[in-house]
């Protein structure tokens, strides 16, 4: 069983809805998880960490978390082309960070 | 500042060459990685270097040899590498190595092994 599971796509929303990522994860003690944004032959970029259950939001992005169900998403409103790209999960441990394998998001106009 | 440098961005080399590829950080940070990136994949890590100690080697082959000279810097040499190690190598640095740390990337080295 892969530790981070993520669907990989690809994801297709029109441009001005919302985008829904999902992300679950097997290890029932991580208390901490983050999505990255990696455009193609791009590096991987930060968008928001989370740590408590429930939403955080910035900007357009909301993360969610629900731990007894080992689950976390990332939604997108008011979707842009430029949204269009790899979005990965990923799972904070001590010393490393474990990884999904992404979703590929696409926008269209 | 969240800034990550790499150079080069881009490398080219043949089986038989040596070369180095550079990260740098001036963020204060602790924790220093590196990754290897196939296209269409996620990151797979290969080291890990905290407090400038190499703290994991993720079973990489000895044509890879990490070196952290110190916070700041960390290096990666490459020495009779194959087509099949072509790929993105990234690098990355976190405050520390607690699992709450964010992780912030470099721009990566894209290597072609000739």
């Amino acid at each position: 069983q892969k530790e981070v599971e993520q669907n990989s796509g690809p994801l297709s929303v029109p441009e001005g809805a919302i985008a829904s990522l999902n992300c679950t994860y097997s290890d029932r003690g991580s208390q901490s998880f983050f999505w990255y944004r990696q455009y193609s032959g791009k590096s991987p970029e930060l968008i928001m960490s989370i740590y408590s259950n429930g939403d955080k939001e910035d900007g357009r992005f909301t993360a969610q978390l629900n731990k007894a169900s080992q689950y976390v998403s990332l939604l997108i409103r008011d979707s842009q082309p430029s949204d269009s790209a790899t979005y990965l999960c990923a799972v904070g441990g001590n010393n490393d960070m474990r990884f999904g394998a992404g979703t590929r998001l696409t926008v269209k106009p | 500042d969240t800034e990550v440098t790499q150079t080069p961005k881009h490398l080219v080399m043949g089986m038989t060459n040596k070369k180095s590829l550079k990260c740098e950080q001036h963020m204060g940070h602790r924790a220093m990685y590196w990754y290897k990136q196939k296209a269409k994949k996620p990151p797979e890590l290969m080291f890990v270097y905290s407090y400038e100690k190499l703290s994991i080697n993720e079973s990489v082959p000895s044509r890879f040899s990490p070196e952290c000279p110190n916070s700041s810097l960390l290096n990666l040499h490459l020495h009779a590498l194959q087509p099949e190690d072509s790929a993105l190598y990234l690098c990355a640095s976190r405050t520390g190595t607690s699992e709450y740390n964010e992780q912030f990337f470099g721009p990566g080295t894209r290597l072609t092994v000739l």
